[in-house]
């Protein structure tokens, strides 16, 4: 099985700054990820497929890069409504797996 | 627009049975493979298993293979999970979800609103 180990498991940010959150997978999984976004008491929101494709309608301050086994999901200016946490999953084989998953709060 | 809609989900004793349905409508249901997601309180979320466009082909997690089964109904829209010999840690919401395009590459989108598993005594 393919497991996948985000860090950090929570950040503390301001309105306007830049999060980079991580996603090692323990094995290469070529550009097989995606991102999710979860607010509390929520529905999982899909951000980022293909490692680095912006599902439509997600705002672009939300990117995603990597491929192999190292991935990161990048917030470019923090916004309000981007407090949440945020999943990665790999697509590569079954079973499919997601990180732990990383909260993102206001500091 | 896509909707999924979950229900059965509710309170069951350990060693019991209970069947989820997740209705869709808004898609060609048959083109597209369809899964279960959990969450348990609190945690994180959790692949469950995964059903093919056709219902030919499934897939499972090792933690519920050979209890669950995932089953679709193409005539109706309906995706279901047979949940059997239920243990305490299966309690979580369930999330029916479907893949993002018709094709063999499973990224959820959407998500159904989820329905609530209990096993407790």
């Amino acid at each position: 099985d393919i497991q996948m180990t985000q860090s950090p498991s929570s950040v503390s940010a301001s309105v306007g700054d830049r999060v980079t959150i991580t996603c090692r997978a323990s094995q290469g999984i070529s550009s097989w990820l995606a991102w999710y976004q979860q607010k509390p008491g929520k529905v999982p929101k899909l951000l980022i497929y293909a490692a680095s494709n912006l599902q439509s309608g997600v705002p672009s301050r939300f990117s995603g890069s990597g491929s192999g086994t190292d991935f990161t999901l990048t917030i470019s200016s923090l916004q309000p409504e981007d407090f949440a946490t945020y999943y990665c999953q790999q697509a590569n084989s079954f079973p499919l797996t997601f990180g732990g998953g990383t909260k993102v709060e206001i500091k | 627009e896509v909707q999924l809609l979950e229900s059965g989900g509710g309170l069951v004793q350990p060693g019991g049975s209970l069947r989820l349905s997740c209705a869709a409508s808004g898609f060609i249901f048959s083109r597209y493979a369809m899964s279960w997601v959990r969450q348990a309180p609190g945690k994180g979320l959790e692949w469950v298993s995964t059903t093919s466009g056709s219902g030919d082909s499934a897939f499972y997690a090792d933690s519920v293979k050979g209890r669950f089964t995932i089953f679709r109904d193409n005539s109706r829209n309906m995706l279901n999970l047979q949940m059997n010999s239920l243990r305490a840690e299966d309690t979580a919401i369930y999330y029916c979800a479907k893949d993002r395009i018709a094709e063999p590459v499973h990224w959820f989108d959407p998500w159904g609103q989820g329905t609530l598993v209990t096993v407790s005594s």
